[in-house]
């Protein structure tokens, strides 16, 4: 079964950085990924496509602080030089055949 | 620019019928698969149903299986969910999510707000 874990929680400093994971199932560590962001009170925001060899492809704005990288069966979303406005929930989602479209639980990342 | 501008939620009675809308524009409405996507609040996100650019094909989550229809109408490049048979568990935010090339998300909607209770 295609299922992705991610932590409930991470925290870091403003101007810190702050690494976000996505582990992938026990026979999917192939499958890309796609990250997005949901700021309080807002849709969801896609950031970036992120393949198993670690290439990535961001959406329309998103800033070079954000970037991702991929180990194995974990995906990674990295956000350098944290501001205030990062201050969100984080989803990783993956696609299969079985299940059309899978969602991690989500990372709510916290600037200390 | 892509926008995505859904509209339709309310409260409903349990067992009840709402449809929901979402209004695209600045790209080829056509030619990408949609979806809907919703979140109970303050839990995180559930793919609820897709269909293909041209509308022929169409899934949806087993939760909502048989309860929901999804389509949408080429001429006003407008997606839309309509939900029967509604239950408490239905109670969501649901967004209008547009499919990059049938995999990942690349634009989402803002959300429309659906409340099932007596």
């Amino acid at each position: 079964q295609l299922v992705l874990t991610q932590s409930p929680s991470a925290s870091a400093s403003l101007g810190a950085s702050v690494k976000l994971t996505c582990t992938l199932s026990s026979g999917h560590s192939s499958y890309a990924i796609a990250w997005h962001q949901q700021q309080p009170e807002k849709g969801p925001r896609y950031l970036m496509k992120l393949n198993s060899d670690g290439s990535h492809s961001k959406g329309d704005g998103i800033p070079d602080r954000f970037s991702g990288s991929s180990s194995g069966p974990e995906r990674y979303l990295t956000i350098s030089s944290l501001q205030s406005e990062d201050e969100a929930d984080y989803y990783c989602q993956t696609w299969g055949t079985g299940t059309p479209y899978v969602f991690g639980t989500g990372t709510k990342v916290t600037i200390l | 620019e892509v926008h995505l501008l859904e509209s339709g939620g309310g409260l409903v009675q349990p067992g009840g019928s709402l449809r929901l809308s979402c209004a695209a524009s600045g790209f080829t409405f056509s030619s990408y698969a949609m979806s809907w996507v919703r979140q109970t609040p303050g839990k995180g996100l559930e793919w609820v149903s897709v269909i293909s650019g041209s509308g022929g094909s169409t899934f949806y989550a087993d939760s909502v299986k048989g309860r929901f229809t999804i389509s949408r109408d080429k001429s006003k490049s407008t997606l839309y969910l309509q939900m029967n048979s509604l239950r408490a568990e239905d109670t969501a935010v649901y967004y209008c999510a547009k499919s990059a090339s049938g995999d990942y998300f690349d634009y989402w909607g803002q959300g429309t707000l659906v409340t099932v209770s007596s």
